[in-house]
């Protein structure tokens, strides 16, 4: 299987900054096809969860543009420009290039 | 509109057997893949195994094999996860959601999620 790990595995942040988080794999994410299936989700507290990036960098329909990803091959990133305390929640990477899919162990973002 | 619908909570005894639904409407069953996520209290996701309605094709995550079994019914739109004999260990919330290779991978649409508590 391959593994992700995220850092941090906890956040906290000031309302209106910036927050980073990074997910690492055990192995390259490109796929065969060229294509990289990294996704980000987040999970508010007693929801389900919520797709935020797919394919690195693509943002899912009405996330707001506050949210960015990048990276390439085992690094990525999620960012956030201007923390809204509707963030709150824990945030997964998640890899669908290889089966099993896997996901990171979670980032938890609380406001300072 | 695209919608998961799960079956309700459920309290099992260890070695009971149980079968949990996920119902989906708005879109055609057979062309997206429906995962199962495992969430146990106060952990994060773990990803159990996947099936393409279409032609039944199933995969499932190594630790999974043999624990559960997943399944799906063309005819009524809706995908099980299956326990023969669950155990304590099995507490935990469960999630379906839909994703397919052709939209990249999106796993666009989640279930509301289903609790399992399994006790003596």
């Amino acid at each position: 299987d391959i593994v992700m790990t995220q850092t941090p595995l906890s956040s906290p942040v000031t309302l209106g900054q910036p927050a980073s988080i990074s997910c690492r794999s055990s192995e390259s994410l490109v796929h065969s096809d060229g294509n990289t299936y990294l996704s980000w989700l987040q999970q508010r507290p007693g929801q389900p969860p919520r797709l935020l990036i797919y394919k690195i960098s693509n943002r899912f329909s009405g996330v707001p543009d506050r949210f960015s990803g990048s990276g390439a091959g085992t690094d990525f990133t999620l960012k956030i420009s201007r923390v809204e305390a509707e963030d709150v929640g824990v945030y997964y990477c998640m890899q669908a290039t290889q089966f099993p899919h896997t996901f990171g162990q979670g980032t938890k973002l609380e406001i300072k | 509109e695209v919608q998961l619908v799960q079956s309700g909570a459920e309290v099992k005894k260890p070695g009971e057997s149980l079968e949990i639904s996920c119902k989906i409407s708005g879109y055609s069953f057979t062309n997206y893949w429906i995962a199962w996520v495992r969430q146990m209290p106060g952990k994060g996701l773990e990803w159990m195994g996947i099936i393409y309605p279409g032609d039944s094709d199933t995969r499932y995550r190594p630790s999974f094999q043999g624990q559960v079994t997943i399944s799906a019914d063309k005819s009524i739109s809706t995908a099980y996860l299956q326990w023969s004999s669950l155990k304590a260990s099995d507490t935990a919330m469960y999630y379906c959601a839909r994703g397919s290779y052709s939209s990249s991978w999106q796993f666009d649409y989640w279930g509301q999620g289903t609790l399992v508590t399994v006790s003596s």
